[in-house]
Parts: C-alpha cells; structure tokens; sequence
C-alpha cells in the first residue's frame, strides 16, 4: 500500500540555520514525489516536484529510492518559510488511482528571528 | 481569479440544511478532486473525478454527494451534515497522471451548527 511518512508534526529553527523537513514513503511502482506548502491563510500550492530537479525559494529534494525517503533541505531558513508542508506521493502502480496524490499528514515549520 | 475558485469562501449551515460547495478551473485540466482538511487529521481525499467520470469515491458518507458537470466544474452537494464534518474543504485540479502535481483552491471553511 501506499503510504507517505512525516515523523515531525513541529519543527523550528533559528534564521540562517539549515532546515531539512523528512519524509519517508512507501510505494511498489516507481512513485513521481512533491512537496507542497500552506503559508498562513494561502491556499496549498506546489513547492517543487523531484522530476524536475528544481530549487524552489532555496529548497531542494532528492528522492533516494534506497531509503525510500524525500526530504526537503534548505541551507539558510529564512522567516517567510514559516508554513506547513506536506510531502506527497504519485504513482500509477497497483492499486493507485490516476492521479491521485497520497499525503504526508504535513510538518509545521517555524523559523525564528 | 485564474486557476481553480471555489465559493463560497465561508458556509454556515445547520444540520438539516442543504448547501452546495462549487468548484471551477480554467486550467484545461481533466481531473478534479475534493479533499477535506481538518485540524487533527490529514488530508483526506474524498472524491475523483477524470474526464467527468467518478473514479473514486474514499468510503464518504452518502451526506456528501458530488457532481461533475464538465471537466471545469465540480459541485460538493451537503444535506444532514454533522458537526464533526467542519472542517476546510479543498478542490483540486490536475493533467492527466498528476505527475505535474494539483493545483489547489483557496477552500471553503464549512461550519456545521
């Protein structure tokens, strides 16, 4: 089944200190994995995407398939990354519906001044 | 407003009321989703829609009835609502396989009385 694992409901940091949110899945097939934010009353918009290999707002993700994990890592917090995030799951294996995401139940980022 | 709007924005209802919660892309997407967001759980995927089609219904209650019209509108029907389904009520929208991600609505805050 799939399954997608955040283990910190919290985390804070000071500014300038790195920041690294887990997220840990669990998938049959070969999963596409995003990560998504909820800044205080915005709506929940799409981070960055691992297909692209991007760097969002100084974020990135490597997606290790030996360790089956996705973390978001940013070297220097900023305060405006204050938000929740919610690490989330694509496949198209067995027993997955087109296009559906499977959510993390989401880690809450604060950064301190 | 681009992307995907949904109103109202905020809803009030009573538990014999019936409401409808609207949903509208112009993104040109093909699949369209509700999920629910409650404070002490995760997002809960309620409903999926490709190509007009239902392709998922997650095990939800027969109180909460959906429409697909067409690929840009998707209604949430409400009747004999419980006060345990407030909660923030999210519409997405995707292209194909989602292995671009959602795009999310702002939500509608649902309080049941």
């Amino acid at each position: 089944a799939q399954r997608v694992t955040q283990p910190e409901k919290l985390l804070s940091v000071f500014k300038g200190a790195p920041v690294e949110l887990k997220c840990n899945y669990s998938y049959s097939g070969s999963p596409e994995l995003f990560w998504y934010v909820q800044y205080s009353r915005q709506r929940l918009q799409l981070l960055l995407r691992h297909i692209s290999r991007e760097s969002i707002k100084g974020f990135t993700a490597d997606l290790n398939k030996g360790e089956t994990s996705f973390h978001l890592k940013k070297p220097f917090a900023q305060e405006e990354d204050s938000a929740m995030y919610y690490c989330a799951l694509s496949g198209l294996g067995r027993g997955s519906t087109l296009g559906r995401l499977y959510f993390g139940r989401g880690t809450q980022l604060t950064v301190w001044p | 407003e681009t992307g995907v709007t949904q109103t109202p924005r905020h809803l009030v209802m009573g538990m014999t009321n019936k409401k409808s919660l609207k949903c509208e892309q112009h993104l040109g997407h093909n699949a369209m989703y509700w999920y629910k967001q409650s404070a002490k759980k995760p997002l809960e995927l309620m409903f999926v829609y490709n190509f007009k089609e239902q392709t998922e219904n997650n095990s939800v209650p027969s109180r909460f009835s959906p429409e697909c019209p067409n690929s840009s509108h998707l209604f949430l029907h409400l009747h004999t609502l419980q006060p345990e389904d407030s909660a923030l009520y999210l519409c997405a929208s995707s292209q194909g396989a989602g292995g671009y991600g959602y795009t999310f609505g702002s939500g509608t805050r649902l309080t049941v009385v």
